[in-house]
């Protein structure tokens, strides 16, 4: 079956690295997405990875995938106050008739001053 | 150039209603999938529209039904609401065709109180 698992909270200091962690089950995904959701707002897409490959930088942002694992993480170098929201992994599942995404719990960062 | 764009912003129903929420995507995206996000969780897939039809649809009871337009914007209508559809209802979109939509945008969503 499909499931994504994510810690639920991570607290930073400003200017330290955060990284998300998260867990995904189906060994057929085909991309790996990180979004960000600020509060009372929609997801934004911060980043994604194909399933080919183990890493991706972005500017402050840098996605490592396990594929052996099924881990998937996201860094955030230099974290700042503006960077608290809730995150959330999603694995994109592909068959014959489209696409889907199924996606984690959201991890809750706050980052401290 | 406008993003996803949701209607309304929030809304209040009363149990055993019927509600309607409207979705319009992103300039050149042609696919639209609708997602409900109770609070505290993550968004839960319900369906995905492509050529004004259904494409895939989540673990969501009949209850739930969509529709989607010639000018691609789309509908979700909830009948015989219960207090367990209050959620934050997403819309995205993405430039499918008949490739592979690994991008998907999301509008800002319409917050639905069943009371």
């Amino acid at each position: 079956g499909e499931d994504v698992e994510q810690s639920l909270f991570l607290s930073v200091r400003e200017g330290d690295s955060s990284v998300i962690n998260c867990t995904y089950t189906d060994s057929s995904s085909t991309y790996l997405y990180w979004y960000k959701q600020e509060p009372g707002a929609g997801l934004q897409l911060l980043t994604y990875i194909f399933s080919n490959m183990d890493m991706k930088q972005d500017q402050r942002l840098t996605v490592l995938l396990n594929k052996k694992d099924k881990h998937l993480s996201l860094r955030i170098a230099d974290t700042q106050t503006g960077d608290s929201a809730i995150y959330f992994c999603a694995e994109s599942l592909r068959d014959n008739y489209g696409q889907n995404f199924v996606f984690g719990p959201g991890t809750r960062l706050s980052v401290l001053p | 150039d406008a993003g996803v764009t949701q209607s309304p912003t929030h809304l209040i129903k009363t149990r055993g209603q019927q509600v309607t929420l409207r979705c319009s995507p992103k300039s050149g995206h042609d696919t639209v999938s609708w997602y409900q996000q109770a609070l505290g969780q993550g968004p839960q897939f319900i369906f995905q529209y492509y050529e004004e039809e259904e494409r895939q649809r989540g673990n969501f009871p009949d209850r739930f039904s969509g529709h989607q337009f010639p000018n691609y914007s789309s509908e979700l209508n909830v009948n015989a609401l219960l207090l367990g559809d209050s959620a934050l209802y997403l819309c995205a979109s993405s430039p499918a065709g008949r490739g592979f939509p690994y991008e998907q945008y999301f509008g800002p969503g319409t917050r639905l109180t069943v009371t």
